[in-house]
């Protein structure tokens, strides 16, 4: 069976520090990965995805960057973090063609 | 008009009902849909996927599509209090598009 690994599961940083998310996926090949952002009352905003290693798709021009050095790894990263990034950060994959996303538990984010 | 809707809520009821959650959209390309559960302070779990009009049921959970009406539910019976969860509703319109769309999701609380 398939699962998805996400760490950490909470995490405190100072304003201007970096950020380093890891999200790995076990029992699949090739699958397509995400990463998503949670906020209160405003649903899940899809940040980016991926559908093959080094290939990465923005969705929203931000401070954040991802990056997938193999096939099952998906980072999401930043140089200096913001006020603005905290939140909840969610990795998910799914396989290629119209199949359901499966979520990780989630990074609490906390920019002080 | 937003692509989907869903009722926020918070819904309300006592153990044992039944529960009605519901998303209706605006893109006809949607062709697969899907139901997530989310608890506090953990990623969503999916709880139904169909691709077709009509009904799929799995255990007390019934999903229901009606693509003419371009409207989705899903049915809970029997109710229980661990069933108090966020709903998200999501569809995908296949094809080379790689993302999904979310609801916001229905904020669900069973009272024992």
């Amino acid at each position: 069976s398939q699962t998805i690994h996400q760490w950490p599961a909470t995490l405190v940083q100072p304003v201007g520090s970096p950020l380093s998310l890891e999200c790995t996926v076990e029992g699949t090949s090739n699958p397509n990965l995400y990463w998503y952002r949670q906020a209160a009352g405003r649903g899940l905003q899809l940040l980016f995805y991926s559908v093959g290693i080094g290939q990465i798709s923005s969705e929203v021009p931000q401070n954040l960057s991802a990056s997938r050095p193999q096939d099952r790894q998906f980072i999401l990263s930043s140089k200096k973090l913001l006020l603005s990034d905290s939140g909840f950060y969610l990795c998910a994959w799914r396989r290629p063609g119209e199949s359901p996303l499966h979520f990780g538990n989630g990074t609490r984010l906390t920019v002080t | 008009q937003k692509e989907v809707e869903q009722d926020p809520g918070p819904l309300s009821v006592p153990e044992g009902a039944i529960v009605s959650l519901n998303c209706t959209y605006s893109n006809s390309a949607f062709q697969y849909f899907m139901w997530y559960r989310q608890y506090s302070r953990k990623g969503p779990e999916l709880l139904m996927y169909t691709y077709s009009s009509g009904n799929k049921e799995d255990g007390r959970f019934t999903a229901q599509v009606d693509k003419s009406s371009k409207y989705i539910s899903l049915f809970i019976r029997d109710s229980q209090p661990s069933d108090s969860a966020t709903y998200l509703c999501a569809m995908g319109s296949g094809g080379s598009n790689y993302k999904l769309t979310f609801g916001k999701g229905t904020l669900l609380t069973v009272n024992p």
